[in-house]
């Protein structure tokens, strides 16, 4: 099994530019997540999905926008990418718990460093 | 907004030292979760618990849900643990998790 995996793991924007970044597991997991890791701060919540079809917003949602349109794929898209979206994004999947905690360790991937010029 | 303080946020320490990071938060969870980052960047989960203790192999992790602290200890450290610890608490629910900075640890040989 690879798990989870984000593709591409490097890339390099201009201000204005878009891109989508792919993640994928293969462990049949309902739950899957968006996070971006900046210095100096801890990884935070862009957007989330409990199922194929289903997206929300995270914490830091502005500027990005996600699909689920499978269940083992979620895509993050920037649209008009901006120097303050350089960061390190990750990918995690995670199965629902029977009781609580209602969700179970989150597994992720590599990430993807972006750089916004 | 759950607030997450980890200490220490630095840590060196000698190969075999036993080793303590803590982790306090303000909100009360379902669950916490410690993760740890290797050098490389990727994060690998090393516990999630919603009370108690649990121990996997040298690692060991408390909680204590009444006073809202969890710690990770490590014992018999060595240089291969060096990495940078985050503690995660979880309302329960779907919608992810709340990070601290991390602890960056670094055991010298």
């Amino acid at each position: 099994n690879a798990g989870v995996t984000q593709t591409p793991k490097f890339r390099v924007l201009k201000t204005g530019q878009s891109m989508t970044l792919l993640c994928a597991q293969d462990m049949n997991h309902e739950y899957m997540y968006w996070y971006r890791q900046d210095p100096g701060m801890g990884l935070r919540l862009i957007h989330y999905s409990v199922g194929e079809g289903t997206t929300a917003k995270g914490e830091v949602p502005d500027g990005y926008n996600v699909s689920r349109l499978k269940k083992q794929n979620f895509l993050l898209g920037l649209e008009s990418a901006a120097p303050s979206q350089t960061s390190v994004y990750f990918c995690a999947s995670s199965q629902p718990g029977l009781a609580l905690p209602l969700a179970r360790e989150q597994f992720f991937g590599p990430g993807t460093r972006l750089t916004v010029l | 907004k759950n607030e997450v303080e980890q200490s220490p946020q630095n840590l060196t320490a000698q190969e075999g030292e036993f080793i303590t990071i803590n982790c306090s938060y303000s909100v009360g969870i379902s669950a916490l979760h410690w993760l740890q980052q290797h050098p490389g960047g990727g994060i690998v989960s090393l516990f999630m618990l919603s009370s108690g203790k649990k121990k996997h192999g040298r690692l060991i992790a408390t909680i204590n849900i009444q006073e809202k602290h969890s710690s990770l200890h490590i014992t018999a450290s060595h240089p291969r643990d060096s990495a940078v610890y985050i503690c995660a608490p979880s309302g329960g629910g779907a919608d992810g998790l709340t990070f601290g900075k991390g602890t960056h640890l670094i055991i010298q040989p």
